[in-house]
């Protein structure tokens, strides 16, 4: 139990172009995704939290007009990179909270998307 | 601010070796502490720790916390070359709203 789906795991773009990708929680509900991006040897950087039905919050440093956040049903969030450069390259990886079954940190990691902006 | 901090940041060892990793933290309304093993993808869950003292185990992998001196360890008995990942440490916060605040992970390398 407990998947988080990500499409794609990897795309290229050229620059200036647009890309969304999209997580899925497959076997549960999840009223809370979160975005993070990772660079090589690095931890996870949060990027933004994605709640259903509303907008999303976004950690400070992160611009909301580049990265589109739509999380409108229960097992689907997206994020889109708008006008994308070389310097968005990067590992993003999704992850949701299974809150049907109670209050839990616990979060279940989708298998990351790795973006590469020519 | 809230912060995690983990050590070593890297670690080299030999197959059958026992090792240690930490992780400590400095964070308001504390509510539990997770740690994960990140190899090529994205991160896997291995433990959740809300208790003190409360040994939580899974194979040669175990772990425990300390609320008072702020702190967890994981241990990995036995290592294998299979174990060579990323292990990550978060915590989440009643004051962050359920996210989870990530150490900077150690690396670990085990060599046949």
């Amino acid at each position: 139990g407990a998947v988080v789906s990500q499409h794609p795991s990897w795309v290229i773009c050229k620059s200036g172009t647009s890309v969304k990708i999209e997580c899925r929680s497959l076997d549960f509900q999840a009223t809370t995704m979160f975005w993070y991006r990772q660079f090589p040897k690095q931890s996870l950087m949060l990027m933004a939290t994605s709640n259903e039905g509303s907008k999303a919050t976004y950690e400070q440093g992160v611009e909301k007009d580049k990265f589109l956040i739509n999380h409108a049903s229960l097992t689907l969030s997206t994020l889109t990179v708008t006008s994308a450069h070389p310097e968005d390259s990067s590992f993003y990886i999704c992850s949701a909270r299974d809150t049907l079954g109670g209050w839990s940190y616990e979060q279940y990691f989708g298998p990351g998307t790795r973006l590469t902006v020519t | 601010e809230d912060k995690v901090v983990q050590s070593p940041l890297s670690l080299v060892v030999h197959e059958g070796d026992t090792v240690t990793l930490n992780c400590s933290y400095e964070v308001t309304n504390f509510r539990s502490l997770l740690w994960y093993k990140q190899e090529k993808k994205a991160p896997t869950f291995l433990f959740m720790l809300t208790s003190s003292g409360i040994e939580k185990k899974s194979g040669r992998l175990s772990s425990i916390l300390d609320k008072k001196e702020l702190f967890s360890i994981l241990n990995i008995t036995a290592t294998q070359t299979g174990d060579s990942a990323i292990y990550l440490c978060a915590v989440g916060s009643d004051n962050q709203g359920g996210k989870l605040i990530f150490g900077q992970g150690t690396e670990l390398s085990v060599k046949p």
